[in-house]
């Protein structure tokens, strides 16, 4: 079946630092990819996502480019804020046969910035 | 304002107490879902629907029931609720099940069974 690793945590960053957390897949077909952030005490909230290879899904200052050759989808941050603070997972949606398509999660990774 | 409910928010029950967890949505979408989330485990699904009166399994659906007899609503029901269930669910919808099209979640409900 469809899996998504990402690397584990906890990852604690200054602020400004760069920020990669890594996430590899293994599917069958051809998958849409995001990246989904979790703030304390809230739901899960769509930070990216892209639908094809070389695709790259931007937000917020966040980015990550879905690399169907090495079945990646790292997540990239250039400086990253206090406010950044969160647990981060990585996820695939694919078709799972009758007609429906189902959403694997990575495990999460919990990201600290310190000021 | 587009969202997904859930309620209660957090509730403590006794194992065998049937509970419902209610989940509402109000962007018309087809496709809704509920996951539960433990440490280290990430999101599992425990049951999803395409549309309404069409329900599946998911990953872990021992132990639960759902129903999808309007669009909106999606509760997820614990007949007999025992002790391993006790963790954060999560109520999810799309628009439609296509896989480019991603899921808004609910705000969780954290459920506790002694």
């Amino acid at each position: 079946g469809d899996s998504v690793t990402q690397m584990e945590g906890p990852v604690t960053l200054s602020e400004e630092a760069f920020l990669t957390i890594n996430c590899t897949y293994t599917a069958t077909g051809y998958p849409s990819l995001f990246w989904y952030v979790q703030y304390p005490g809230e739901g899960l909230q769509l930070l990216l996502k892209a639908t094809k290879a070389d695709d790259k899904g931007s937000n917020k200052g966040f980015e990550a480019t879905y690399r169907k050759e090495t079945t990646s989808f790292h997540l990239e941050k250039g400086s990253v804020q206090v406010s950044d603070s969160a647990v981060y997972f990585c996820a695939l949606r694919s078709y799972s046969g009758a007609g429906s398509y189902q959403l694997t999660f990575g495990k999460g990774t919990k990201l600290s910035v310190i000021p | 304002e587009a969202q997904v409910t859930q309620n209660p928010r957090y509730l403590i029950t006794v194992t065998g107490k049937k509970l419902t967890v209610t989940c509402s949505q109000n962007m018309n979408h087809e496709y809704m879902s509920w996951y539960r989330q433990d440490p280290g485990l990430g999101l599992r699904q425990i049951y999803y629907s395409m549309n309404v009166e069409a329900t599946d399994k998911g990953d872990v659906p021992e132990g639960y029931k759902v129903s999808r007899k309007e669009k909106r609503n999606f509760p997820l029901i614990l007949e007999s609720p025992s002790p391993n269930q006790t963790s954060l669910y999560f109520c999810a919808s799309s628009l439609v099940a296509d896989s480019s099209y991603e899921q808004y979640f609910g705000p969780g409900t954290r459920l506790t069974v002694t």
